[in-house]
């Protein structure tokens, strides 16, 4: 158990919808980061916050939206569904900017 | 931009063979290097790091040497158990800019038979 938890952990929705993902970093962890892992595109890096600010931007597409919140989890918003959004989202933190990164065990997202 | 590449899976072997699992990256300045592992249905755990040239990571019976003239950073393991079975992802974090992600590579099933 690494200690970053997210919710939910199965998630079946239509085109069209929005979802709001989930994430409570470590104890401590002032750094969240998300990742989606589909099967075409393996893992990529969606987005950084840290300590509320964000702090990086990866491969994330317009329709989708994250914050951090003052007392540090995170959520991750997508908005107008595609049949390509369905995928495992994970979320990850770190003690600060640059240490290591733990994983949560990730929300699967199924998009019908 | 930065970059990780793995050798193919899936790769199977019998119990108590010797593994290796070729990693190579490019990146710009200096990176740290990671293994992660994910079993079936779990997420990503981390399984080693090195976070300079010639650091050696090792745990669980599994090492890898950074190596900044062949830009590698190779798993391997003396004698793998069937409960290793599972996907490992070889990952880089460069330090540059402001913020830190990793960059991962496509990810290598392991199979390990009795």
């Amino acid at each position: 158990d690494s200690g970053v938890t997210q919710t939910p952990k199965h998630l079946i929705t239509a085109t069209g919808q929005r979802v709001t993902l989930r994430c409570s970093p470590r104890s401590g962890d002032l750094s969240v980061y998300w990742y989606q892992q589909s099967l075409d595109q393996g893992l990529q890096f969606l987005i950084q916050y840290y300590n509320g600010e964000e702090r990086a931007k990866g491969n994330i597409l317009e329709r989708f939206s994250a914050q951090q919140f003052p007392d540090l989890h995170s959520e991750l918003n997508l908005s107008s569904l595609e049949l390509g959004d369905s995928a495992l989202y994970f979320c990850a933190s770190s003690v600060g900017l640059w240490n290591e990164q733990f994983f949560g065990p990730g929300t699967r997202l199924t998009v019908l | 931009g930065n970059s990780v590449t793995q050798m193919e899976g899936p790769v199977t072997l019998s119990e108590e063979a010797f593994l290796t699992i070729n990693c190579t990256y490019t990146a710009t300045g200096y990176p740290s290097l990671f293994w992660y592992v994910q079993y079936p249905g779990e997420g990503l755990q981390l399984l080693l790091k090195a976070t300079k040239a010639d650091d050696k990571g090792s745990n669980k019976g599994f090492e890898a040497t950074y190596r900044k003239e062949t830009t590698s950073f190779h798993l391997e393991k003396g004698s793998v158990q069937v409960s290793d079975s599972a996907v490992y992802f070889c990952a880089l974090s460069d330090r540059s800019g402001t913020a830190s992600k990793l960059t991962f590579g496509t990810g290598t099933r392991l199979q390990v038979t009795l």
